[in-house]
């Protein structure tokens, strides 16, 4: 069954340090990938998405994740965090052949002190 | 602009009670729905997505179920609820075609007690 890993559950920085969430899944076919955010009180929301085409993509807010298809992984990064940044961010896969179901992860909490 | 609204926002239900929780979507035709549930350290939990009316696919064997009686309407429902069943649920939509986003409602926190 396909499954989305992030291994860190919860991640603690300073202001402007720099940011990389991990992100692996298990699917050996082609994927759509996605890093959604929740702010403290606000909704799901999308941050970035990957379906094809340049394996660097940009998001909302400076971020930016790269897929490595050999590493079947989607890391998630942002050179300078600010402590707006706090929140809980979560990695979903959706198979290409079955783009309606989509799995996530179980989610890494951001603190950003400042 | 497409919006989509949850409710009741929070619900306290005894044990052995029914359950109905309602999301509807507007501004779309058509959208793909879907249930999760969020309990906390545990991610999104997919438990129910449809591609349309009457159309539900079950993700996890559990004591909930879905309905969707109209396009734009997706209801989540229990005969008995148990303690293990309260969390956050949400609801959600997308427009179908392969490349999917996902736009959440604002949830609803249930408490089994």
């Amino acid at each position: 069954a396909q499954s989305v890993s992030q291994h860190n559950h919860h991640v603690i920085l300073s202001e402007a340090a720099s940011l990389e969430l991990g992100c692996n899944y298990s699917y050996g076919g082609t994927v759509n990938l996605f890093w959604y955010v929740q702010y403290p009180g606000q909704h799901l929301q999308l941050l970035l998405k990957y379906f094809s085409g340049d394996p660097l993509v940009k998001g909302i807010k400076g971020f930016e994740a790269e897929f490595i298809k050999s590493k079947f992984s989607f890391n998630l990064r942002k050179p300078s965090v600010q402590w707006s940044d706090t929140a809980e961010y979560f990695c979903a896969v959706s198979p290409y052949s079955s783009a309606s179901k989509i799995i996530f992860g179980s989610g890494t909490r951001l603190s950003i002190r400042p | 602009s497409q919006t989509i609204h949850q409710w009741p926002a929070t619900l306290v239900q005894p044990v052995g009670s029914p359950l109905s929780l309602e999301c509807t979507v507007e501004g779309t035709s058509n959208p793909n729905l879907y249930w999760y549930r969020q309990a906390a350290g545990r991610g999104l939990q997919l438990l129910f997505y449809s591609v349309g009316i009457g159309q539900i696919s079950s993700e996890v064997p559990q004591n909930l179920s879905a309905s969707r009686p109209q396009d734009r309407q997706f209801i989540l429902s229990s005969k008995k609820l148990l303690l293990s069943d309260s969390g956050f649920y949400l609801c959600a939509w997308s427009v179908p075609g392969g490349k999917e986003t996902q736009y959440f409602g604002p949830g609803t926190r249930l408490l089994v007690l």
